[in-house]
């Protein structure tokens, strides 16, 4: 079975810093698919960025990023020019490639932008 | 926009209710899933659904059952509930291409008293 870990429980930077969140994962797949999703206080789960495992060049959404190192099996988050707005619960989640199967999420960062 | 609803926000149960937690989407998803949240251990998928009728247990199915009588809706039901069923349910929905998103509901806080 897959599995994800997050390291970091919490997290707390000042508006306008950048942070990086870790996520590290365990397969024997070569095709699989990897997501940072956003929990912000509403509990509205939101996507923030995706990742397919066959693509080498890491995913950008706006201010979000992903550094992916399919050999170290990481998938860490980088978000730039932080936003009050970005406080919330972050989670890593891990999808197989093969079918239709849930996601595997690791435990969630907390990450509290300070103003 | 896709929208996932949850039938309810708040719930609280007594111990050995049958509860029903209802989720409904409403862009033609054909995979549905129920995962549940705790703090400290992320989300976890109790139970999932590819189309109609169909449903596969997750990590964690003891103690639930699921149904899925029409595309739209995918029940979670706790057939008697208990105090360690006390969480958070969070229902899912996505296009059957698995690098799809998943959409997700608001929540179901769940207490069992």
């Amino acid at each position: 079975a897959q599995t994800v870990t997050q390291s970091q429980p919490e997290m707390s930077v000042q508006e306008a810093e950048t942070v990086t969140l870790s996520c590290t994962y365990d397969t024997s797949e070569n095709n699989y698919y990897l997501f940072w999703y956003k929990q912000p206080p509403s509990r509205q789960m939101i996507l923030v960025i995706r990742q397919e495992a066959y693509k080498q060049q890491n995913a950008t959404e706006n201010r979000f990023s992903v550094n992916f190192q399919k050999a170290a099996k990481s998938f860490s988050l980088k978000i730039s020019d932080s936003q009050l707005g970005d406080t919330a619960m972050y989670f890593c989640a891990y999808l197989s490639g093969g079918g239709a199967d849930g996601l595997t999420f690791g435990k969630g960062t907390h990450l509290i932008i300070q103003p | 926009d896709v929208k996932v609803t949850q039938s309810s926000r708040y719930l609280v149960k007594r111990t050995g209710e049958k509860v029903f937690l209802e989720c409904v989407q409403d862009m033609d998803h054909e995979n549905m899933f129920w995962y549940r949240q705790d703090p400290g251990l992320g989300l976890r998928l109790i139970y999932f659904s590819y189309d109609v009728k169909m449903k596969e247990k997750g990590d964690i199915p003891e103690g639930y059952s699921v149904s899925r009588e029409k595309k739209e809706r995918f029940s979670l039901i706790l057939e008697s509930a208990s105090t360690n069923q006390t969480s958070m349910y969070l229902c899912a929905s996505r296009f059957r291409n698995p690098s799809n998103e998943q959409f997700f509901g608001p929540g179901t806080r769940l207490t069992v008293l």
